[in-house]
């Protein structure tokens, strides 16, 4: 069983529409937790960043931690076609060190 | 402005060969890594290290080694490169105690 678990899509929307993304993981040490987006054929771009549980708004995305229940979320608001590219969780336990990430979840928001 | 760079872009061998690709920062950061990133399986680490001489092996390290001599440049070496290694593999690299870690732009490799 893999430690983060995000399911890879694909997913299409509307533009305009609010997107839900999810992960689950299984190690209860984690507690930094990242968003990365990818374009296709980029690297990876940190989109959002928490610390523990909570809550995290940025523009049109919020990105939302639930240790109790090992469930992370991000939410974009006003989905626009720019926001199209794989979306990809990320966390780890210590400060500095590797980064677990999910498979990555393929959005397209169609105009 | 400070970037990290990664060399060929694209690279075609045949099985058997050694492979050897560039990455290169000059953000100054002692944290490096190199991942590789396939259909199914997301991204996965590949070695990483925190500091010069340091060198560590992540989840899939079999086939591969890195060797880090400098705090800019971490050449990730394919021993003999094999079908099962296509794919394509990113550079990233982080300050000390951060967790932003910065993406090269990948090297597309195929193995025929």
């Amino acid at each position: 069983q893999k430690e983060v678990e995000q399911d890879p899509g694909p997913l299409s929307v509307p533009e305009g529409a609010i997107v839900s993304l999810n992960c689950t993981y299984s190690n209860s040490a984690f507690q930094y937790f990242m968003w990365y987006r990818q374009y296709s054929r980029k690297g990876p771009e940190l989109l959002m960043y928490t610390y523990s549980s909570g809550n995290k708004e940025d523009g049109r995305f919020t990105a939302q931690v639930d240790k109790s229940s090992k469930y992370i979320s991000l939410f974009i608001r006003d989905s626009q076609p720019s926001d199209s590219a794989t979306y990809l969780c990320a966390m780890t336990a210590t400060s500095g060190s590797r980064l677990t990430f999910g498979e990555g979840t393929q959005l397209t928001v169609n105009p | 402005d400070a970037e990290i760079t990664q060399s060929p872009r694209h690279k075609i061998t045949e099985t058997g060969r050694q492979v050897t690709l560039a990455c290169h920062q000059t953000w100054n950061h002692n944290n490096m890594f190199w991942y590789r990133q396939d259909l199914g399986h997301g991204l996965r680490l590949i070695h990483y290290s925190y500091g010069v001489q340091d060198t560590n092996k992540g989840e899939v390290s079999d086939g591969y080694s890195v060797s880090r001599s400098n705090t800019e440049d971490l050449p990730l070496t394919l021993e003999s490169a094999a079908s099962s290694q296509t794919s394509v593999y990113f550079c990233a690299s982080s300050r000390d105690l951060g967790n932003e870690q910065f993406f090269g732009p990948g090297t597309r490799l195929t193995v025929l």
